[in-house]
């Protein structure tokens, strides 16, 4: 088993750019998430999937669309990138209710030049 | 205000030391709390959860105060493999809010 999985691990772009972040579980989890993390922040829910065919807003959404495909992927959209959004993104996934089944992908390390 | 409140550190102990640390959380309907423990440049993984009751996994010790809101996580005797950032995180209808992190480091 994989878990959770992202791609790509590292981006650069420049102002204006869009591009959009992967990611894939195969746990069999219904629901799945998105977070940034800053330094000092703590990380930050930008949108979650509690299942197949739904998405929510978060905490910080703005900027930001997302895509549940399957029950498997949720990918995250930048349609215009900004400085802002240097961050590092993690995905995650767990059983619906079962915030204590939470697991995290890789991350992946994004620039906004 | 964040929601989430923890000490930055850096905690520095020597190993085989006892280090506490404590979180407060301002959402007072959040129904579930955990510590992740975050190594540098990896994903957070979950410590455990915490209860009511206080837990304990082997040489872990979580408690949770409703009343003044604050969870506490206790590490005895301290590995080098301990070095890590601890997250603290309190939940409200899977809204998981994560504190910024308190870094330790064990010396040898």
């Amino acid at each position: 088993n994989a878990g959770v999985t992202q791609t790509p691990k590292f981006q650069v772009l420049k102002t204006g750019q869009s591009m959009t972040l992967q990611c894939a579980q195969d746990m069999n989890h219904n629901s799945m998430y998105w977070y940034r993390q800053d330094p000092g922040m703590g990380l930050r829910l930008i949108y979650y999937s509690a299942s197949e065919g739904t998405t929510d807003k978060g905490e910080v959404p703005n900027g930001y669309n997302v895509s549940r495909l399957n029950k498997r992927e949720f990918s995250l959209r930048l349609e215009s990138a900004a400085p802002s959004q240097t961050s590092v993104y993690f995905c995650a996934s767990s059983e619906w209710g079962r915030t204590d089944t939470q697991y995290f992908g890789p991350g992946t390390r994004l620039t906004v030049l | 205000r964040k929601e989430v409140e923890q000490d930055p550190g850096p905690f520095n102990v020597p190993e085989g030391a006892t280090v506490a640390f404590n979180c407060t959380y301002s959402n007072s309907a959040s129904q579930s709390f955990f510590w992740y423990r975050q190594d540098c440049r990896k994903e957070p993984k979950l410590l455990m959860s915490v209860y009511s009751s206080g837990n304990e996994d082997g040489r872990f010790t979580a408690q949770l105060n409703r009343a003044s809101q604050y969870i506490s996580l206790l590490i005895r005797d301290s590995k080098l493999s301990d070095s890590a950032t601890y997250l603290c995180v309190a939940d409200y209808n899977n809204d998981m809010r994560f504190g910024a992190g308190t870094r330790l480091t064990v010396k040898p």
